[in-house]
């Protein structure tokens, strides 16, 4: 079974720096994709990023950016710039990718507050 | 475009009770997927249903149900309700042939048991 490990509870930032959010986990798997989501108090959950694990390049969307390193199984999240919208609840997440609807495998999430 | 929609918003029921959530998917999706969110931490997987069968199930017993009806929309029920079902329930959508474009999630049921 696939597991998830996000081992910082909180986190804090200043506006306009930049924060990196920690993710291990674990597989058997060669084949997988990774996920950060964000819920902010709306409880919605919003994909932030993905990374699929056949590709080496990082993915990036805006200020968002990831830093995937298969053979140590970690995938953090580095959020530039940040903003006072970004502060939410942090998740990584883990789906394999053998079915096109395979679960998704959840951390226990990071609780991101931005200082204005 | 309407996304998931999750009805009713907040549900409180006394222990030994039954509940049904219900969900309805993003227009053009066909999967519906259940999670369990207790409190401070990440959800966790119930079941998923397509073509109103339940096609993958999460490590919940049987007092978790489920139904998926001709329009793609979806029913949780939880019955004999214990003091530690109380969670946030979430809703995911899909699309079953593309599923690996990701799934939309609703705002969720905020469910609480006394």
């Amino acid at each position: 079974a696939q597991t998830v490990t996000q081992s910082q509870p909180e986190m804090s930032v200043q506006e306009a720096e930049t924060v990196t959010l920690s993710c291990t986990y674990d597989t058997s798997e060669s084949d997988y994709y990774l996920f950060w989501y964000k819920q902010p108090p709306s409880r919605q959950m919003i994909l932030v990023i993905r990374q699929e694990a056949y590709k080496q390049q990082n993915a990036t969307e805006n200020r968002f950016s990831v830093n995937f390193q298969k053979a140590a199984k970690s995938f953090s999240l580095k959020i530039s710039d940040s903003q006072l919208g970004d502060a939410a609840m942090y998740f990584c997440a883990y789906r394999s990718a053998a079915g096109a609807n395979s679960k998704l495998t959840f951390g226990k999430g990071i609780t991101l507050s931005v200082r204005p | 475009d309407a996304g998931v929609t999750q009805s009713p918003t907040h549900l409180i029921k006394t222990r030994g009770q039954q509940v049904t959530l219900r969900c309805s998917p993003k227009s053009g999706h066909d999967t519906v997927s259940w999670y369990q969110q207790a409190l401070g931490q990440g959800p966790q997987f119930i079941f998923q249903y397509y073509e109103e069968e339940e096609r993958q199930r999460g490590n919940f017993p049987d007092r978790f149900s489920g139904h998926q009806f001709p329009n793609y929309s979806s029913e949780l029920n939880v019955n004999a309700l214990l003091l530690g079902d109380s969670a946030l329930y979430l809703c995911a959508s899909s699309a079953w042939d593309r599923g690996l474009y990701g799934y939309t999630f609703g705002s969720g049921t905020r469910l609480t048991v006394v």
